[in-house]
């Protein structure tokens, strides 16, 4: 699987936009981009994925550029509830069809009242 | 939907006793995942099953530790004789695979287990 980079935390003032970074220079073209969250104590939750075109949904936007080599997850208007850790995965189609995510470190993302 | 099932929430017990966690996916997924989350090692797949076959249990740490899916709406890890380093939160996912490489995961509330 191609490895990703994320900065190891992050700020964002409550109500601002934070933006999230990651890079995957080594993604192969099969190979989705994931991001999931996970706020203290709970199990990780599905954000979005996307393949090449930038996607948006009710939780977040994912920006990927057109290299492929790196993207940004959006969060338009940033709230306290969204203090957690947010990992960027990127996976393909593994043996027997089913999913196989592996999570790295993360950003630790802490949104400021 | 109540999502994916976890039990039971905490689990303290003694080194050296039998340890089995419980899980229980959505309804009409068909594809299961056993992680363990640790502050030192972060997020590790231990094993992962698809339509109750076992197919990738590469991350097992060792012979102590087995999985096992009988039907489509249970699993279980069982950790017999459970030691001190295994203490952690273990979290069950599960999502319905179409082969197409995009699906999503959803995880359960994990099982905060603590040997002493």
């Amino acid at each position: 699987d191609a490895k990703t980079t994320q900065p190891t935390s992050m700020d964002c003032a409550e109500g601002r936009a934070a933006n999230l970074p990651c890079n995957h220079s080594t993604i192969s073209g099969n190979e989705y981009v994931y991001w999931y969250r996970q706020i203290h104590s709970q199990g990780p939750q599905y954000i979005i994925h996307g393949l090449k075109n930038n996607e948006t949904n009710e939780m977040a936007s994912l920006i990927i550029t057109e290299d492929r080599k790196s993207s940004t997850l959006i969060l338009p208007h940033a709230t306290l509830r969204d203090t957690a850790v947010y990992y960027c995965i990127v996976r393909a189609l593994t043996q027997g069809g089913s999913e196989k995510l592996v999570f790295g470190k993360g950003t630790k993302l802490t949104v400021n009242p | 939907d109540a999502g994916v099932i976890q039990s039971p929430r905490h689990e303290v017990t003694e080194m050296g006793q039998e340890v089995t966690l419980r899980c229980k996916p959505i309804s009409g997924h068909n594809s299961l995942f056993w992680y363990r989350q640790t502050m030192m090692r972060g997020l590790e797949l231990l094993i992962y099953f698809n339509n109750n076959v076992p197919i990738d249990d590469s991350g097992m740490p060792e012979d102590r530790f087995s999985a096992k899916m009988p039907n489509a709406s249970f699993s279980t890890l069982k950790i017999q004789p459970s030691e001190p380093r295994d203490s952690a939160v273990y979290f069950c996912a599960s999502s319905l695979s179409r082969g197409q490489g995009n699906e999503k995961l959803f995880f359960g509330s994990g099982t905060q287990l603590s040997v002493l």
